[in-house]
């Protein structure tokens, strides 16, 4: 399968679960959060972001949750579908210095069973 | 009515040659940018360009050249090619400059160094 050899986390669960992905980032300072969704053979596609003013926002089927005291985001997709196997990534943007560019975590692989 | 288009998807080419890679984007974005892919699918970014202008450039060989010829368009050079030069490229770009915006994809080129 697609993971062999990845290394990546990996999140098996059957069709119509609900999901939740979890991110750690390691910056106090980040003051934004975005989760993309990476389809086999795609590029990353914006899912959903939070500002570190909120902790918790919520979209289409998709929840995020940001947690500053511990710094961990987590992304829940309610009635997990066959199309929402993909490999998740978090990505933070850190504050200070440039503040240009949004950092990318290690992603972690859902597979969803019919 | 693609947003940001990469050509080529796909490239293999022999160590020691030299290759680019075009990017063009139709959403009237400012900034655009590169990010390199590599097998673990951890995503880095390499450059980015705000109206023309370099903005970041982070540690990466100086046989990679980028090329700016206008805001909708920034193109990757890279001279001879090396085994570790195998990934999956993309270019992206946002509204604005800095991290706190949402970045749109491409749809990726995969270089292939044999």
């Amino acid at each position: 399968g697609e993971s062999v050899g990845l290394h990546l986390p990996t999140l098996s669960v059957q069709e119509g679960d609900n999901s939740i992905i979890n991110c750690a980032y390691s910056n106090s300072a980040s003051d934004y959060f975005i989760w993309y969704k990476q389809e086999s053979g795609k590029g990353p596609q914006f899912i959903i972001d939070i500002r570190s003013n909120m902790d918790k926002r919520q979209g289409q089927r998709v929840t995020v949750l940001l947690n500053k005291t511990v710094k961990h985001l987590s992304l829940q997709i309610a009635a997990t579908q066959p199309g929402d196997s993909a490999v998740y990534f978090c990505a933070e943007n850190r504050s200070g210095g440039s503040n240009y560019k949004l950092t990318f975590g290690k992603g972690t692989l859902l597979t969803v069973n019919p | 009515d693609t947003a940001v288009s990469q050509t080529p998807k796909y490239l293999v080419t022999q160590m020691g040659n030299d290759k680019s890679i075009k990017c063009e984007q139709n959403l009237g974005h400012d900034t655009m940018y590169w990010y390199k892919q590599d097998s673990k699918k951890f995503l880095k970014i390499m450059f980015s360009y705000n109206n023309k202008e370099l903005i970041i450039n982070e540690t990466v060989p100086n046989r990679f050249s980028p090329k700016s010829p206008d805001k909708a368009h920034l193109n990757l050079h890279i001279n001879s090619l090396e085994l570790g030069d195998s990934a999956v490229y993309f270019c992206a770009s946002s509204p604005g400059v800095g991290g706190s915006y949402e970045q749109y994809f491409g749809p990726g080129t995969r270089l292939t160094v044999t």
